[in-house]
């Protein structure tokens, strides 16, 4: 079956500018998990949806929001970006029993410059 | 969750098996003990994880000491593509998914 997959693959903003990453899990799959990754941070828990519910929230500014949809895709939305807010943000799907085994996506690699 | 810590490197012979050691001395006994790994440029990818049998399945083994302090990952024939970022993740089952990546270990797999 398809895995997770997340558009657009690359995107390059500037400071102050709003941006929306969008991820489709895998079918059947009801969470959806946000992570970003950065040379300095590593990855780094975001938010978890399940249900259209946000489940679980990281340790992130209120500019860092998402949402999830009746059909389990989810989008995420950085507002006001910084420059600090370059990184992969990568989406991971699971069938949201609680078992953490979770799916990966290949990640947006969002540039803010 | 209860924090985990790894060895930042390793190398390792193609076709050797490789023996990836992870410590875990505070976790609790609900946690079980989760591995992920991460090829460049790509999402990570589950392996396996445990709570305190030993787990087989086709990528790895997950060997959990009895005390469940410490665990090792073994890669049986280890190949090029093994060469990755390989994470130990220790956390709860049931609620919400979260996981807690630390800094990882670099697996070098060499010809």
């Amino acid at each position: 079956k398809a895995g997770v997959t997340q558009t657009p693959r690359y995107l390059i903003k500037t400071r102050g500018q709003q941006v929306t990453l969008s991820c489709s899990p895998i079918s059947g799959h009801r969470s959806v998990s946000w992570y970003q990754q950065t040379p300095g941070q590593g990855l780094q828990f975001l938010f978890e949806y399940f249900s259209e519910t946000q489940r679980n929230k990281g340790n992130f500014p209120g500019r860092f929001s998402g949402r999830q949809f009746s059909n389990s895709r989810s989008e995420m939305n950085v507002s006001t970006l910084e420059l600090g807010d370059s990184a992969l943000y990568l989406c991971a799907s699971s069938r949201g029993d609680g078992n953490n085994e979770q799916f990966f996506g290949p990640g947006t690699r969002l540039t803010v410059l | 969750d209860a924090k985990t810590t790894q060895p930042p490197s390793m190398d390792c012979a193609e076709g050797r098996a490789a023996n990836l050691p992870c410590n875990h001395s505070t976790i609790s006994g609900n946690e079980y003990v989760y591995w992920y790994r991460q090829i460049h440029s790509q999402g990570p990818q589950y392996i396996i994880h445990g709570l305190k049998n030993n787990e087989t399945n086709e990528m790895a083994s997950l060997i959990i000491t009895e005390d469940r302090k410490s665990s090792t990952l073994i890669l049986p024939h280890a190949t090029l593509r093994d060469t990755a970022v390989y994470y130990c993740i220790v956390s709860h089952q049931g609620g919400s998914e979260k996981l807690v990546f630390g800094k990882g270990m670099k697996l070098t797999v060499n010809p």
